[in-house]
């Protein structure tokens, strides 16, 4: 069973409006929390993280929200732009150990002119 | 940027054949993994490394070994490549200091096992 779920496997937005992007998890013991990017034919990129003595992170047009009692943390881009079009991927972890990063499945955000 | 490089980043092999792939970093981080990335399953870990000589197994272990003989090496063997094992497989260091936490990432390695 997935730990780290994101139940849209895509999603479509226009330009200039907000995306956002879901993720839930299971494992209560999970305390940090990342985004990453990826293009094609790339390795992924660091977006952004969060803590879990936090609920929210800015950092430029992303912000991550996390809901610990509904074990559920969103990606909000606003506002979206085409370069924006990727896969996504949440990750969870206990502590900041690589080794216990969780990643979901990812999320494909297309962002049309 | 930590300086990742993987190769091959394509390689096209058969059944039964012994493959290995590199990953070469330039930041001297002391933590070091090989995912693979599948449809619907994301990153998923397959070994790690916390120093020369010491690894450990991660999520999907099975049918891999990997060998670190120095800092900025880390190698991913397939013993036996089996159809099941084609992927694609990305290296990661996990960054210090400012970037604790933060894992980066090589651009990967396609692997397609007939």
């Amino acid at each position: 069973d997935q730990q780290v779920k994101q139940n849209s496997p895509s999603l479509s937005v226009q330009e200039g409006r907000i995306s956002i992007l879901n993720c839930d998890y299971t494992n209560s013991m999970f305390d940090y929390f990342l985004w990453y990017k990826k293009y094609p034919a790339e390795g992924p990129t660091f977006l952004i993280s969060i803590s879990s003595i936090k609920d929210k992170n800015e950092d430029g047009r992303f912000t991550v929200f996390l809901n610990k009692s509904a074990k559920h943390l969103s990606l909000h881009i606003v506002p979206s732009q085409p370069g924006d079009s990727a896969v996504y991927f949440c990750a969870a972890s206990e502590g900041n150990y690589g080794q216990n990063f969780v990643f979901g499945p990812g999320t494909r955000l297309s962002v049309l002119p | 940027d930590a300086g990742i490089t993987q190769s091959p980043r394509h390689k096209v092999t058969e059944t039964g054949t012994p493959v290995t792939l590199r990953c070469h970093q330039t930041e001297n981080h002391r933590y070091m993994y090989w995912y693979r990335q599948d449809p619907g399953h994301g990153l998923r870990l397959i070994h790690y490394s916390y120093g020369v000589k010491d690894t450990d197994k991660g999520e999907v272990s099975d049918g891999y070994s990997v060998s670190r003989s120095k800092t900025e090496d880390f190698l991913l063997t397939l013993e036996s490549a089996t159809s099941s094992q084609t992927s694609v497989y990305f290296c990661a260091t996990l960054g210090q200091g400012r970037n604790t936490g933060e894992l980066f990432f090589g651009e990967g390695s396609r692997l397609t096992v007939l």
